[in-house]
């Protein structure tokens, strides 16, 4: 079957480490893959998308990586702060759908100041 | 710009009442869908559609109906509810571009509550 996970529920580190969040998927041929940020009560903000064929995506202090053979997307944030504090979301979205994203179900990062 | 808007915020219903959830985007996108949030398992696509008059099922349409009259609006109705449908409801819209432009905007969800 199907699936799209997430590493863990919750992940803690302290301010200034480098957050990592990884998304695993099985039984997917991605088009590609995107990260979106969610804050309690509000809905998903897009932060990053990387296609099959790239293997590392930068934004400021973001960085995503894409290894398709391992069937995996790596989230980092650097230099982490307490405001950056949320539950992150992989989505993909397979090859050939129109834009129907499958979701995984989130990773919350609190950042400890 | 309002982006993606959504009402009612929050909704409580009884089992076997219909309801309308409202979703309204002013990017003029094509791309609208609608999603339902569950503890622990992530969005879920229920409906979506890829223009105006043309519409199709997600991962979870039992229970729901959708239709698009007008790029602009995108409404969700619920036949008949039922406490499984308890969740909250976020609807989305994107363009039909390529690379940054199918970034998905989000609204801010309606909380709905089925007794």
């Amino acid at each position: 079957s199907q699936k799209i996970e997430q590493n863990s529920e919750a992940l803690n580190i302290q301010e200034g480490k480098t957050a990592t969040l990884t998304c695993n998927y099985t039984n997917y041929s991605p088009a590609y893959l995107q990260w979106y940020r969610q804050d309690p009560g509000r809905g998903p903000v897009f932060l990053l998308l990387i296609r099959e064929n790239e293997k590392e995506k930068r934004k400021e202090r973001l960085k995503v990586t894409f290894d398709t053979t391992l069937k995996q997307s790596l989230f980092h944030i650097t230099a982490s702060q307490p405001a950056d504090s949320a539950t992150y979301l992989c989505a993909l979205r397979p090859s050939g759908s129109a834009r129907q994203l499958t979701f995984g179900s989130g990773t919350q990062l609190t950042v400890l100041p | 710009n309002a982006g993606v808007t959504q009402t009612p915020k929050f909704q409580v219903l009884k089992t076997g009442q219909s309801m309308t959830l409202q979703c309204a985007q002013d990017m003029n996108h094509e791309y609208m869908s609608w999603y339902r949030q569950d503890p622990g398992m992530g969005l879920r696509l229920i409906h979506y559609s890829v223009g105006a008059g043309i519409t199709d099922q997600g991962e979870v349409p039992n229970g729901y109906n959708v239709s698009r009259s007008t790029t602009e609006d995108f409404p969700l109705r619920l036949l008949s509810a039922a406490p499984s449908q308890t969740s909250v409801y976020f609807c989305a819209s994107s363009s039909h571009g390529q690379g940054a432009r199918e970034t998905q905007y989000f609204g801010p969800g309606t909380r709905l509550l089925v007794l």
